[in-house]
């Protein structure tokens, strides 16, 4: 069974400040997948990840998956208050998405203004 | 972006009673669909592959006796839940794949009362 350790699990910091989530494994992930899910809404994807090493940025948010492909981090540059939701790490083991995902548990995030 | 949708958004059913669930991919086909569960606060653990032409498989510690899933088409699957229990509500999502992506839908929240 593939586990992947999301951390933080609950994370509140004030407006602006910055803040680094993480994904871990020890499991190979042909691919990683950042979602954002709010409540009583499926996932939106944000990015995905399937060179070890890569680093994609989208606005304030820059996504890492690990040289070895096990892991993966989400930082956020100076948060606001629209950043709050659940993001959810999740790992395909198959290449073309034929398999369904592993997920992490989770960080719910809150950002104050 | 490929689009993924469910119904019915929302569900109430009584204790006994069978409860069909629809995923469609609305601008691309897809030979396997995912079925999710995600419990309140929790994060969204993987039920069962459906696969168009053949049988869905099913994950450790999932029924498929209760889980009915047919893959009727390229763009559509459908999950029944039979002899609906309390301890089956829960927020149900399916996922369709395309490239290295999974596209999520927006969820089905079942209560059984």
């Amino acid at each position: 069974t593939q586990l992947l350790e999301q951390s933080p699990q609950f994370l509140s910091i004030q407006e602006g400040e910055n803040l680094t989530v993480y994904c871990n494994s020890s499991s190979v992930f042909s691919s990683l997948q950042w979602y954002r899910q709010e409540p009583g809404e499926g996932p939106v994807l944000l990015v995905t990840v399937v060179t070890g090493g890569e680093v994609k940025k989208l606005k304030r948010l820059t996504f890492q998956f690990g040289d070895a492909r096990k892991d993966s981090s989400l930082h956020i540059t100076a948060a606001q208050p629209g950043d709050t939701g659940l993001y959810l790490c999740a790992g395909g083991q198959a290449g073309g998405g034929a398999d369904g995902l592993t997920f992490g548990k989770g960080t719910h995030l809150i950002i104050q203004p | 972006g490929a689009v993924v949708s469910q119904h019915p958004s929302w569900v109430i059913c009584k204790s006994g009673t069978s409860v069909k669930i629809e995923c469609r991919s609305l601008d691309f086909q897809a030979t396997t669909m995912f079925w999710y569960r995600q419990f309140p606060k929790q994060s969204l653990m993987l039920m069962a592959t459906s696969n168009e032409g053949s049988k869905a498989t099913y994950e450790q510690g999932v029924e498929k006796d209760k889980f009915l899933i047919n893959h009727a088409s390229l763009t559509l699957s459908t999950l029944t839940v039979t002899s609906a229990h309390p301890e089956d509500s829960s927020f149900y999502i399916c996922s369709a794949p395309l490239a290295e992506t999974q596209y999520f839908g927006p969820g089905t929240r079942l209560l059984v009362l």
